[in-house]
């Protein structure tokens, strides 16, 4: 397993309502990207943060939006939820920026809007 | 759409049979890498090949990749029921930093 936690493991909530989803990364790694993953689908990428800038998103609406804190961790908020963002939400971290470095994932966050 | 497609959807063999699984994608890339899940879980990297590497070895896993024709295939030899999970490519394109999932081959392994 990685050092990477989320919370919460799942959540339930009503169509409109908002949440906050949040990740700590591993040890020493300052670099962390939120993923969506729906049923039967591969993962997609949501946003990047660095250094608690945002580096990168992407084709997510702006009721999509992200924190990353000095120590590293992240959060991500969804306003306004709608029945298709439920969905398993995954966080990575890496060590650092750059194109040839693996991620670590944490275990997810299991959404279900009804 | 997503960057990579797998080919098989889906894949059931016998325990010791070799297992492969293709990746196709559309774009130019700085590398591709391998991923496995466990019954809808965190992902785990298994493999980085880069786009000047063309076949890379770690234990039982073979990984190559062909950029002239945008496709990469993972090999898993002598397969246990332990590798009953699905197994996504993921690569990144020149110019970006994260990752771009295909839709991922499911693999059982019957015991």
């Amino acid at each position: 397993e990685t050092g990477v936690t989320q919370s919460p493991t799942h959540l339930i909530k009503t169509r409109g309502q908002q949440v906050t989803l949040r990740c700590s990364s591993q040890s020493g790694h300052n670099t962390v990207s939120w993923y969506q993953q729906a049923l039967g689908q591969g993962p997609q990428f949501i946003f990047q943060y660095y250094r608690e800038e945002e580096n990168g998103r992407g084709n997510f609406p702006p009721r999509f939006s992200g924190l990353q804190f000095p120590n590293y961790s992240s959060e991500l908020n969804v306003n306004a939820l709608e029945l298709d963002d439920s969905a398993l939400y995954l966080c990575a971290s890496t060590p650092r920026r750059g194109q040839g470095v693996e991620q670590y994932f944490g275990p997810g966050t299991r959404l279900t809007v009804t | 759409s997503q960057q990579g497609e797998e080919d098989p959807q889906a894949l059931s063999i016998q325990e010791g049979e070799n297992a492969t699984m293709n990746c196709s994608y559309k774009t130019s890339i700085n590398n591709l890498q391998w991923y496995r899940q466990n019954s809808g879980r965190g992902l785990v990297h298994l493999i980085l090949i880069r786009s000047n590497e063309r076949e890379k070895h770690s234990g039982r896993l073979r990984v190559t990749l062909d950029t002239s024709k945008k496709s990469s295939s993972l090999l898993i030899t002598a397969s246990r029921a332990a590798d009953t999970a699905s197994y996504f490519c993921a690569t990144v394109i020149t110019g970006a930093n994260n990752l771009f999932f295909g839709t991922g081959t499911r693999l059982t392994v019957i015991p």
